[in-house]
């Protein structure tokens, strides 16, 4: 149980162009989902947090205008990269929290490694 | 500011080679400290959920154990299939998971 996905696994593409990522809870209900980015050998960094039906809280530092974030439902969130370019190429990683569980676990999609180029 | 600090950044053991992996922590309000295992490439891979000290949980080889300043991880006869970076992260009252850099664990056969 409590298992995530994320779509594409992968993805390359040209400086400038707008790249999405979906992340969905396949076997529950997320309230909250929340978007991660790690750099190679680094932590995991928190981006923003969304629940279902309202706007994202970003963290201090992450362009709100550049990483747009749409929680639609209970078991899908998206996480688009706008006019993307080579900084932006990183590992990014989605997690979903349970409903009705223990509000803090976290559970982790596999990742979407993106590379701008 | 709180805080999460894993050690050591990495560790190399002979299968079978018992041992230990720490996390030091400085939070206000602690909801929670979690382990999390992550393969390159991957996700990270939730074992344990930790609340208060004293606390202890238990998954195969893998033993968690907390206190009010720290927690390890142990792990008991390792196998290579062990090998894998751990990742502690604490919940304070903020809510929001913040990370270690993690220890990456290799285990030879």
């Amino acid at each position: 149980g409590a298992v995530v996905s994320q779509h594409p696994s992968w993805v390359i593409c040209k400086s400038g162009t707008s790249v999405k990522i979906e992340c969905r809870s396949l076997d529950f209900q997320a309230t909250t989902m929340f978007w991660y980015r790690q750099f190679p050998k680094q932590s995991l960094m928190l981006m923003a947090t969304s629940n279902e039906g309202s706007k994202a809280t970003y963290e201090q530092g992450v362009e709100k205008d550049k990483f747009l974030i749409n929680h639609a439902s209970l078991t899908l969130s998206t996480l688009t990269v706008t006019s993307a370019h080579p900084e932006d190429s990183s590992f990014y990683i989605c997690s979903a929290g349970l409903a009705g569980g223990p509000e803090e676990t976290q559970y982790f999609g596999p990742g979407t490694r993106l590379l701008v180029l | 500011e709180d805080q999460v600090t894993q050690s050591p950044e990495a560790l190399r053991l002979q299968e079978g080679e018992s041992s230990s992996l720490n996390c030091s922590y400085t939070v206000s309000g602690l909801r929670g400290l979690f382990w999390y295992r992550q393969d390159p490439g991957k996700g990270p891979e939730f074992l344990f959920t930790l609340y208060s000290a004293g606390e202890e949980k238990e998954k195969e080889r893998l033993k968690a154990t907390l206190t009010k300043k720290e927690s390890f991880l142990h792990i008991t006869a390792p196998k290579p299939e062990d090998s894998a970076t751990y990742l502690c992260a604490v919940s304070g009252s903020q809510g929001n998971l913040i990370f270690g850099k993690g220890t990456k664990l290799s285990v030879k056969p």
